[in-house]
């Protein structure tokens, strides 16, 4: 099982509403990633979990908040967000034993912000 | 800062045509290179990775080569078929973190 889970797969909050993404991944993989990718560009790295531990924040702002209740689990916390924060949310992991092996990526969660 | 570039940045063939999806990276000093593929709306599938001590990897259909000193990499799609039509991206590792720097991608349509 190669399987990355990420809901919901849609999501439409306003400016001041609170609201989490959730990833599960069940291969026993020990580092976890968000990517936020807008339309026709790149995947942007946005935060790292290694071994349940944050190991890179790219600058993200404060609205982001991640979290790692355990190794098999990954939020997005999301408060207060705005308009150019709509995009797609992508979650991924990788065994983490060895740095950069393939990562394996779950289908994303659609944000609007109105 | 590496810097990645797909070119070109969409191709239309037709059904049968053999696919050329090149990838371009400025810093050659990387850990490996992974292609992807996504499709609209969709996440990535990791399709082939490549150590920088590899020259090419091969998978099916897909054979992709890893020239490290020109910073070059080359993803080639075998009798292609209307549902290979997707989007690749191609990323560069780093050997020092868990980052991946992506290409921007190449559109992919296949003509039945």
């Amino acid at each position: 099982d190669t399987e990355v889970t990420q809901t919901p797969k849609h999501l439409v909050m306003g400016m001041t509403n609170k609201k989490s993404l959730k990833c599960e991944q069940h291969m026993g993989h020990r580092a976890m990633y968000w990517y936020k990718q807008k339309a026709k560009k790149p995947p942007e790295l946005m935060f790292v979990y290694s071994y349940e531990k944050l190991s890179i924040n790219e600058s993200v702002p404060s609205r982001f908040s991640p979290e790692c209740p355990n190794s098999s689990l990954l939020n997005l916390h999301l408060h207060a967000l705005q308009p150019e924060d709509s995009a797609l949310y992508l979650c991924a992991s990788s065994q983490g034993a060895r740095r950069l092996d393939i990562q394996y990526f779950g289908a994303g969660t659609r944000l609007s912000v109105l | 800062k590496q810097e990645v570039t797909q070119i070109p940045a969409a191709l239309s063939v037709p059904e049968g045509e053999n696919l050329v999806l090149n990838c371009s990276f400025t810093d050659s000093a990387i850990y490996n290179l992974q292609w992807f593929r996504q499709d609209p709306g969709k996440g990535l599938t990791s399709l082939l990775l490549i150590q920088s001590s590899q020259r090419e990897q091969t998978s099916g259909r897909l054979n992709a080569s890893l020239d490290k000193s020109s910073g070059r990499s080359t993803l080639y799609i075998a009798a292609s078929q209307p549902g290979d039509s997707a989007t690749y991206l191609c990323a560069v590792g780093r050997s020092n973190d868990y980052k991946l720097s992506f290409g921007a991608g190449t559109t992919v349509t296949v003509r039945a």
